[in-house]
């Protein structure tokens, strides 16, 4: 009954591989967000939907590429993988719109480029 | 930019004590929230507290919020070994989805 869930948890890849994330909630959540935790913890927003639209699109390379086929999900693509694009990245829920944002978050992908 | 900035950065108390973690953070908030960090694991949420609110409790948890100074305390009571993590403060200034700090490493000692 995992509320939300992201697969894979490790993904090793090579240097220009592309690669996928995906995330799902059961929580009938409205709104999904990507967040990056770099080496330092430090957790940073990359993208938030909100009904299967985009509404925040930080400063991220357009080679990170969101994709939400509906409201209980949102899967990250990453074309032409980085050294630099190592970290953890979180999915994360919440419904927005009832005072109360409290978000969700799935275990994590441990993004380790080689 | 980082909107949240913990203090310390890293805590070591012994089993009993307590630990008491501050944020602080730039821009008007209509909400401010901690979440614990475990090794290797998702972000779970402890408490929320909202703009108009000075204090809040749960459990072993305190939370105070001074929006005139823009900064955030964390008090945790009789702390465990359990409680070893991170925690984080996390902003909700209307941008609909929340800014972190970077975090306190909390270590409690059996």
């Amino acid at each position: 009954d995992t509320a939300v869930s992201q697969t894979p948890k490790y993904l090793v890849t090579q240097m220009g591989n592309d690669k996928s994330i995906k995330c799902e909630q059961n929580l009938g959540h409205d709104t999904m967000y990507w967040y990056k935790q770099d080496s330092k913890k430090f957790l940073k927003i990359m993208f938030s939907y909100n009904n299967k639209e985009l509404i925040i699109n930080e400063t991220v390379p357009n080679r990170f590429s969101p994709k939400s086929p509906d409201k209980a999900h949102l899967n990250l693509h990453i074309n032409s993988l980085e050294l630099g694009d190592s970290a953890v990245y979180f999915c994360a829920s919440s419904q927005v719109g009832l005072g109360n944002t409290e978000a969700f978050f799935g275990q994590g992908t441990r993004l380790t480029v080689v | 930019s980082q909107q949240g900035e913990e203090d310390p950065q890293a805590l070591s108390i012994q089993e009993g004590e307590n630990a008491t973690m501050n944020c602080s953070y730039k821009t008007s908030i209509n909400n401010l929230q901690w979440y614990r960090q475990n090794s290797g694991r998702g972000l779970v949420h402890l408490i929320l507290i909202r703009s108009n609110e000075r204090e809040k409790h749960s459990g072993r948890l305190r939370v105070t919020l001074d929006t005139s100074k823009k900064s955030s305390s964390l008090l945790i009571t009789a702390s465990r070994a359990a409680d070893t993590a991170s925690y984080f403060c996390a902003t909700d200034a209307g941008r609909r989805a929340l800014t972190f700090g970077s975090g306190t490493r909390l270590q409690v000692q059996p």
